[in-house]
């Protein structure tokens, strides 16, 4: 069975606090993706990498940054968290060829 | 920047039969469909590569006019099991990569 596996389902976070979320995939995908997910807004790109030490902006990157050390494993990176990025943050995989992505379960980030 | 997914949210009794439609305003080279039920991950459902494409995926079939940058979703004879937020996406070649970007999302209700 596939996996995307998101460290944490819940997390709370003060304001100005450094956060890691962290995403691993098992199939051995060259891309992988942050998304985050608000009501009314639907998916919006955070990130997207598309091999080791590679990344690119999507359409939200400000407040963000990522990190791709190995191919299995995708971190996202709030550098000083406000509360503006209290919100479902989902992360995805998918191969070089482009057909479906697989999704991790996401995590609730709530910054107080 | 990312698809416009109407209507935003539909409420249907079970053996209705629904339309979700997705437009864009840049071009549109494959268009992918996923379904997202109630705390899960989004899942895939099917992705359209040619302009006029349809495709299906049990009793939910999809539409792609490539001119006019929009795709369609038919769901019929809707099943309870039918319910939850439904996405378009779409693949934008960046020159070094495929950036997969998505909808506003479409709530879908299906009542007895």
């Amino acid at each position: 069975d596939v996996k995307v596996t998101q460290s944490s389902r819940y997390l709370v976070k003060r304001t100005g606090e450094k956060v890691f979320l962290e995403c691993v995939q098992d199939m051995d995908h060259e891309n992988m993706f942050w998304y985050r997910q608000d009501p009314g807004l639907g998916l919006r790109l955070i990130y997207f990498s598309y091999d080791v030490k590679m990344k690119e902006k999507g359409d939200i990157p400000e407040g963000y940054s990522v990190s791709r050390e190995k191919k299995e494993r995708f971190s996202l990176i709030l550098e000083s968290a406000s509360t503006n990025q209290t919100s479902m943050y989902l992360c995805a995989s998918r191969d070089r060829l482009g057909t479906e992505a697989f999704f991790g379960q996401g995590t609730r980030l709530t910054v107080v | 920047q990312q698809p416009v997914q109407s209507p935003q949210a539909v409420i249907l009794r079970e053996g209705e039969d629904a339309v979700i439609n997705c437009s864009s305003s840049k071009a549109l080279y494959s268009v992918h469909w996923y379904r997202q039920k109630h705390g899960e991950a989004p899942v895939f459902l099917m992705i359209l590569l040619k302009g006029g494409e349809q495709k299906g995926h049990e009793k939910i079939s999809a539409s792609f006019n490539e001119k006019k940058q929009q795709s369609s979703l038919y769901l019929t004879a809707s099943q309870l099991s039918y319910s939850g937020t439904y996405f378009c996406g779409t693949a934008i070649n960046t020159g070094t990569a495929s950036k997969l970007t998505f909808g506003t999302g479409t709530r879908l209700q299906v009542t007895l």
